[in-house]
């Protein structure tokens, strides 16, 4: 089955500064790709996704992911941040299938401070 | 503003007693799912429909939970009896099709259980 780890619970960044959130995802075979944000009291909404093609993706609100298949990586990128930015940021993985279902990171929580 | 609309947006129970929560997933979406969100932002799958069919459940929810999205009314979740550990923030979320596409979610109902 596929996982993903988001190995950073809180990541602070000076608005206008550049960002990168990480993701690495386990699977036996090239995976569909998500990074989600979440307001709060709000639900999930899509940044980004990848399925294939190109490996840099381009999302909402100036953000991108990379894809690299060697390092099982899918990071979120943004040159600057913004203070409304301020959010928690989850990566998902699921598979080509009906049936399937998304799974999760336990996210990153950006603090975008002055 | 999300287009999937859940009901209520909190909702607050006895041990033991019943909680329902109920979801009207975007217009067009035939595939809808269930999460639970802890206070630790993990996610835990419980349901996914397409249509008014089960597509895969995990043992709890066939154990604990009742489901259903009938044809022309909201789907809904319902634990039977809760439990402490069933505090949490269920979200819902509707797709165009059950292979990996991308979920719209709503901005979820958040039971606590005294």
């Amino acid at each position: 089955a596929q996982s993903v780890t988001q190995p950073d619970a809180r990541v602070t960044v000076s608005e206008g500064a550049s960002l990168q959130l990480r993701c690495k995802y386990s699977s036996s075979v090239t995976p569909y790709l998500f990074w989600y944000v979440q307001y709060p009291r709000q639900g999930l909404q899509l940044l980004l996704k990848y399925y294939s093609g190109d490996p840099v993706v381009q999302g909402v609100n100036g953000f991108e992911a990379e894809f690299s298949k060697s390092n099982s990586s899918f990071h979120l990128r943004k040159a600057s941040v913004h203070w409304s930015d301020s959010a928690v940021y989850f990566c998902a993985v699921s598979m080509m299938g009906s049936g399937t279902y998304q799974r999760f990171g336990t996210g990153t929580k950006l603090q975008v401070v002055p | 503003n999300s287009k999937v609309i859940q009901t209520p947006r909190y909702l607050v129970k006895g041990q033991g007693q019943k909680a329902k929560m109920r979801c009207i997933p975007e217009k067009g979406h035939p595939v809808v799912f269930w999460y639970q969100q802890n206070k630790n932002n993990e996610f835990k799958f419980l349901i996914n429909f397409q249509n008014q069919e089960v597509l895969q459940q995990i043992d709890m929810t066939e154990k604990r939970f009742s489901a259903e999205c009938p044809s022309n009314s909201p789907c809904s979740l319902e634990i039977q009896s809760s439990e402490a550990g069933d505090s949490a923030l269920y979200l819902c979320a509707s797709s165009r099709d059950s292979s990996g596409n991308t979920l719209y979610f709503g901005e979820g109902s958040r039971l606590i259980v005294v």
